[in-house]
């Protein structure tokens, strides 16, 4: 069955960087792109950008372009998010899922989330 | 950007009864229009795809439908798993965006 297992909560401070992991299994990993989501406590779901792990191409919620990178290694079906410059509204749950269709573009599948908590 | 809102921002009904959600895009989005279903602390789960075609195993109870800007989300006899928040996300362009929520409650 298709899982997506996330790395743990992460706590930093104003300025720092955090990479959160992404672990797919259950399918082929190069098949499908994989989007990143967040959710600031109490608000509603924010989409970050995508990457497609065959090619490695990128697009970003221009907000956050400059910030973020969005990584794969196909070796071990693991993708990646490092946001840096990190502020206080960047406390959220952080989601990896998996596009299920590239033309229909919806989210199939969830990782479990990584609460990312920002404070000095 | 695209902007999705959705009404009502929270609704209380019995088991049984059939409940409606309604979305709305801020341009024409054809059917590129997608939900979910999120229960607190959990991660969404993708409940429909392009406005009214159900994600396998999910409850036929569940229906969606409309094109453009304007959508719904269609429970048809409510159950106490039911209960949870409900969110449209359209799929026409990026960025990528998502409409505020709907909290149902079971009364």
């Amino acid at each position: 069955q298709v899982q997506l297992v996330q790395s743990g909560a992460e706590v930093r401070k104003p300025g720092a960087s955090v990479k959160v992991s992404c672990k797919a299994s259950g399918y082929t990993f190069t098949s499908y792109g994989l989007s990143w989501v967040r959710q600031a406590p109490g608000q509603g779901l924010e989409w970050m950008g995508w990457i497609n792990p065959n090619k490695g191409n990128t697009d970003f919620a221009q907000r956050l372009q400059g910030r973020v990178t969005l990584t794969t290694d196909t070796s071990t079906s693991t993708a990646y998010m490092e946001l840096r410059s990190l502020r206080s509204d960047d406390t959220a749950v952080y989601y990896c899922a998996r596009v299920g269709d590239r033309s229909e573009y919806y989210f199939d599948y969830w990782g479990q989330g990584t609460l990312v908590t920002v404070s000095s | 950007d695209i902007q999705m809102t959705q009404s009502p921002s929270s609704l209380s009904a019995s088991v049984g009864d059939r409940v409606t959600i309604t979305c709305r895009a801020s341009q024409s989005i054809s059917t590129y229009l997608n939900w979910y279903q999120q229960k607190p602390g959990k991660a969404p789960k993708l409940l429909l795809y392009a406005a009214s075609s159900l994600k396998t195993g999910v409850p036929s109870r569940f229906s969606g439908g409309g094109s453009g800007t304007d959508f719904t989300l269609t429970i048809s006899s409510l159950q106490p798993e039911d209960s949870a928040t409900y969110c449209c996300q359209q799929s026409y362009n990026t960025p990528f965006t998502f409409g505020p929520g709907t909290k149902v409650d079971i009364k």
